[in-house]
């Protein structure tokens, strides 16, 4: 079985400052970790992704976020927020074995930047 | 990377009808899925539709409140039947990149109901 736990249903950052987005996660097999992003009236849009490679992932717009078995963790960070960043944040869970390409959502995070 | 687009952007329904929600994709492919997010919620599966066969419903959703058509490999429809205010939410289809980045999903923009 597979799930996903967003530690925070709310985060608020000023402008400038760290961001930190907090995702464990729980899967049987090998996982698939995903973070996707979603504006406002917007579609969702994929920040990053680990498929058991580097478990460092770079993504789009200076987010980064860190796979770490021991912990079952896969936080998101980016280390200066901006104004843009405000949005929906959802990591997301599946396997290699996960026949059909079914994904497991967390509740999502809602990042607020203050200016 | 994948382009989808889907019909209607969004609408307003009257309790009692039913609405159907285009998905299109620019290339083909051989898994869609469609997903539905409540107010306020998460992203929940509510089936994966493969061309040439039957939908695979997840549990909690039933082929006769949402029938899905898989015509072809570019295309799908989501029927939400005999709505209730209950189904107010937004409709999203999606598809497997395939590939070296097997298990990656594109989103269209989705579709947001709203059911008086």
């Amino acid at each position: 079985a597979q799930s996903v736990t967003q530690l925070d249903s709310h985060v608020s950052v000023s402008e400038g400052t760290p961001v930190l987005l907090r995702c464990n996660y729980s899967s049987s097999y090998s996982p698939s970790l995903f973070w996707y992003v979603q504006h406002p009236n917007k579609g969702l849009q994929l920040l990053l992704k680990y498929t058991s490679a580097a478990t460092l992932v770079k993504g789009i717009n200076g987010f980064e976020a860190e796979f770490k078995k021991s912990e079952t963790s896969f936080h998101l960070t980016k280390p200066s927020a901006h104004m843009s960043d405000a949005a929906e944040y959802f990591c997301v869970v599946t396997s290699v074995y996960n026949q059909g390409g079914k994904l497991i959502f967390g509740q999502g995070t809602e990042l607020s930047v203050k200016p | 990377s994948a382009v989808i687009s889907q019909k209607p952007s969004r609408d307003i329904c009257q309790r009692g009808t039913s609405l159907t929600i285009q998905c299109q994709v620019d290339s083909q492919v051989t898994m869609m899925f469609w997903y539905r997010q409540q107010p306020g919620q998460s992203l929940t599966l509510i089936a994966t539709a493969n061309q040439g066969s039957e939908a695979t419903y997840e549990s909690g959703f039933v082929i006769d409140k949402f029938p899905i058509s898989r015509p072809n490999l570019t295309f799908s429809t989501l029927t939400v039947s005999n709505m209730s205010p209950e189904d107010s939410s937004i409709y999203l289809c999606s598809v497997e990149s395939g590939g070296p980045n097997y298990n990656e999903q594109f989103f269209g923009p989705g579709t947001r109901l709203t059911v008086l």
